[in-house]
């Protein structure tokens, strides 16, 4: 059974910090996805990582992904109140991108 | 371009009622997953439909079922509610499973979500 991890599960940090989520997960997959949650509301899509070594930036967020040590990084950049939210991993291994196994979450809380 | 959309957005039933969620995927998509996001389990998948025909399912009881039409659209029935079905019920829609086309095609976009409490 394919397990994904995540941590922390909870990271408060300073505006303008830098810091790592990691998500490890139990089973070869080439598919791993982020997606962002806040309150109340649904997922928003972060990236998409299909190979092992890839990596993605959009603004202050990074992610890469490293399928043999099957553990995916998302870096945080100069942190800023609005990257405030709920931070999912999810890794596919049916192989239709259509069958998410979610990590736990990481609950990210930027203060000013 | 119109996003997932999921109606209802808030329901409240009671114990032993039956209940139906219904999901429009993104136009063009024909993929649709479901999912049951709750404080104590997390976002678990419970099924997912592609041309009519449900491809892949999760570790849920009987009660849950679906089904996608002809256009796509989706709906879920969850019978003989139960408290623990309290949840927020999240509807997704790729374009083709499994595509591995340009960015983006690959991914599953998620719907606003219908809340669903069980007095």
């Amino acid at each position: 059974e394919l397990k994904v991890e995540q941590n922390p599960l909870f990271l408060s940090m300073q505006e303008g910090k830098n810091y790592t989520i990691y998500c490890n997960y139990s089973t070869t997959s080439d598919r791993l996805y982020w997606y962002r949650q806040d309150p109340g509301k649904s997922l928003e899509s972060l990236f998409v990582l299909l190979s092992n070594g890839a990596v993605k930036q959009e603004g202050r967020l990074m992610a890469s992904l490293d399928t043999k040590a099957r553990l995916s990084t998302l870096h945080i950049t100069a942190a800023v109140h609005d990257l405030s939210a709920t931070y999912f991993c999810a890794v596919d291994i049916s192989g239709t991108a259509s069958k998410l196994t979610f990590g736990t979450g990481t609950r990210l809380q930027v203060t000013l | 371009k119109a996003g997932v959309t999921q109606t209802p957005r808030y329901l409240i039933k009671t114990r032993g009622q039956q209940v139906t969620l219904s999901c429009s995927p993104i136009s063009g998509h024909r993929s649709v997953s479901w999912y049951q996001q709750t404080p104590g389990q997390g976002l678990q998948f419970l099924f997912e439909y592609f041309s009519e025909t449900q491809r892949n399912k999760g570790n849920f009881p009987g009660r849950f079922s679906g089904r996608q039409f002809s256009n796509s659209r989706s709906e879920m029935n969850v019978s003989t509610l139960e408290l623990g079905d309290s949840a927020l019920y999240l509807c997704a829609s790729s374009l083709i499973p499994g595509w591995r086309g340009a960015s983006g095609q690959e991914t599953q976009y998620f719907g606003p979500g219908t809340r669903l409490l069980v007095l």
